[in-house]
């Protein structure tokens, strides 16, 4: 079946500093990858639609100075977490979905625990 | 707007069977997802329905009404490794995934 690496698991990082996370997709090519954000005990929340070639469409409220997705290729796109800050904190998980069918199931990755301190 | 409902929480018995409901309003509609999530991981894909009528998958079985907006997902002979949230997804006519909160299944021995 279709496997998303996602990379690292978790990472601890000092406020200020910056944090790349790497979404692959292992045995198929997507188009469009997601990045979500999950606060413990809450649901889901997408933050933004990667586009290979072309600029992400972030959600509203989500800064794109501060969240940087960069979609280089039709398996990989990295999210950068710009001086992070506490507030950032959380679990980011990416997902994507075979190329040409749009009806297919969103694959995930297995999610990067993010620490600020 | 777009909205999906699910229950928050549900509690059921190890070997019996639960039914957890979703209802869903889309914009257009180009089917439905059941995920699984475990605490501290990311999502599993479980099923997806885009006609109506009953999906069954070994222990798991997911159903689908289009005229009733409604989804369920229905889990026989529960195990305790069940206990996880289930995520209800509808895709919209852009083919974009509309999620809901999810309900947290909480396994009794």
């Amino acid at each position: 079946g279709a496997v998303v690496s996602q990379h690292p698991s978790w990472v601890i990082c000092k406020s200020g500093t910056s944090v790349k996370i790497e979404c692959r997709s292992l045995d198929f090519q997507a188009t469009t990858m997601f990045w979500y954000r999950q606060f413990p005990k809450q649901s889901l929340m997408l933050m933004a639609t990667s586009n290979e070639g072309s600029k992400a469409t972030y959600e509203q409220g989500v800064e794109k100075d501060k969240f940087l997705i960069n979609h280089a290729s039709l398996t990989l796109s990295t999210l950068t977490v710009t001086s992070a800050h506490p507030e950032d904190s959380s679990f980011y998980i990416c997902s994507a979905r075979d190329l040409g069918f749009d009806n297919s199931p969103l694959h995930f990755g297995n999610g990067t625990r993010l620490t600020v301190t | 707007g777009q909205n999906i409902d699910q229950p928050t929480e549900m509690t059921a018995t190890e070997g019996a069977i639960v039914q957890i409901n979703c209802t869903y309003q889309t914009s257009g509609f180009n089917g439905l997802f059941w995920y699984q999530q475990h605490a501290g991981e990311a999502p599993t894909f479980l099923s997806y329905n885009v006609l109506d009528g009953l999906e069954e998958k070994g222990r798991f079985s997911s159903f689908l009404s289009r005229s009733k907006g409604y989804s369920y997902l229905l889990l026989k002979e529960l195990q305790m490794k069940d206990s996880a949230s289930y995520l209800c997804a509808a895709l919209d006519s852009n083919y974009q995934l509309i999620w809901g909160a999810g309900t947290k299944l909480i396994i009794k021995p």
